[in-house]
């Protein structure tokens, strides 16, 4: 079955970085796009940014472009979000997301991020 | 962008009783290839949200029947034929048409009277 586990989530100060991990299981990891959304402390959820199959294209929320990176490695089946330059705005759960290239289906766990001085 | 609105914002519901959600575009979500990429997600409390339904009316793998999908163009339905206790939590309809900027409603939280 897909699994998707998240990991490097944390509590950090303003202006820090961290990178999250999400390993993926149980389906061809190097023919899927992928997705990261987080949701902050009981709100909605928000996209933040996708990767496609092949690392080819990648694509932004404006409230993180320029700060945070996604990247893959398909030959460990592992997605990335490199987050630099963190606000306290960025607190949130943040899920890995297995997506094509109009929907997304299956989700992580979630790793949270807590950015606070 | 596309702007999703759901209503309403909280829907208390008797159990065994049908629910509906409803969910506006702020544009038509038909796409070029004239799919229309209109899913519907739930989050159980403590847990991530699962996909639902996709493409308007498509149940996704392991969803029970009596959820269902409806709707075209801007205006979008998810209807519970009858509520169960393990139905409580927060919907979501999110739109895929403006791939690969995905957008979500504000969430519909569904509770048991």
């Amino acid at each position: 079955q897909v699994q998707l586990v998240e990991s490097g989530g944390g509590v950090v100060q303003p202006e820090m970085s961290l990178r999250l991990s999400c390993a993926a299981s149980g389906f061809a990891f190097s023919s899927y796009g992928m997705h990261w959304v987080r949701q902050a402390p009981g709100k909605g959820l928000e996209w933040v940014a996708v990767i496609w199959y092949d690392g080819s294209n990648k694509y932004y929320a404006d409230s993180v472009k320029g700060r945070f990176t996604i990247s893959r490695d398909n030959s460990k089946n592992t997605l990335y979000l490199q987050m630099n330059s963190l606000r306290a705005e960025d607190t949130a759960m943040y899920y890995c997301v297995r997506g094509s290239t109009t929907e997304i289906d299956y989700w992580g766990q979630g790793t949270p991020v807590t950015v606070s001085s | 962008d596309i702007v999703m609105t759901q209503t309403p914002l909280s829907s208390p519901v008797t159990l065994g009783q049908p629910a509906s959600i409803s969910c506006r575009s702020s544009q038509s979500l038909v796409h070029s290839d004239g799919n229309t990429y209109l899913s519907w997600l739930q989050q159980r409390p403590g847990q991530p949200p699962r996909l639902l339904i996709y493409r308007i009316s498509n149940r996704f793998s392991g969803v029970p029947d009596r959820f269902s999908g409806s709707g075209a163009g801007t205006d979008f339905t998810l209807k519970i034929s009858r509520v169960e206790a393990e139905d409580v939590g927060v919907y979501y309809c999110m739109q895929g048409t403006l791939f690969p900027l995905i957008t979500f409603g504000q969430g519909t939280r569904l509770e048991i009277k």
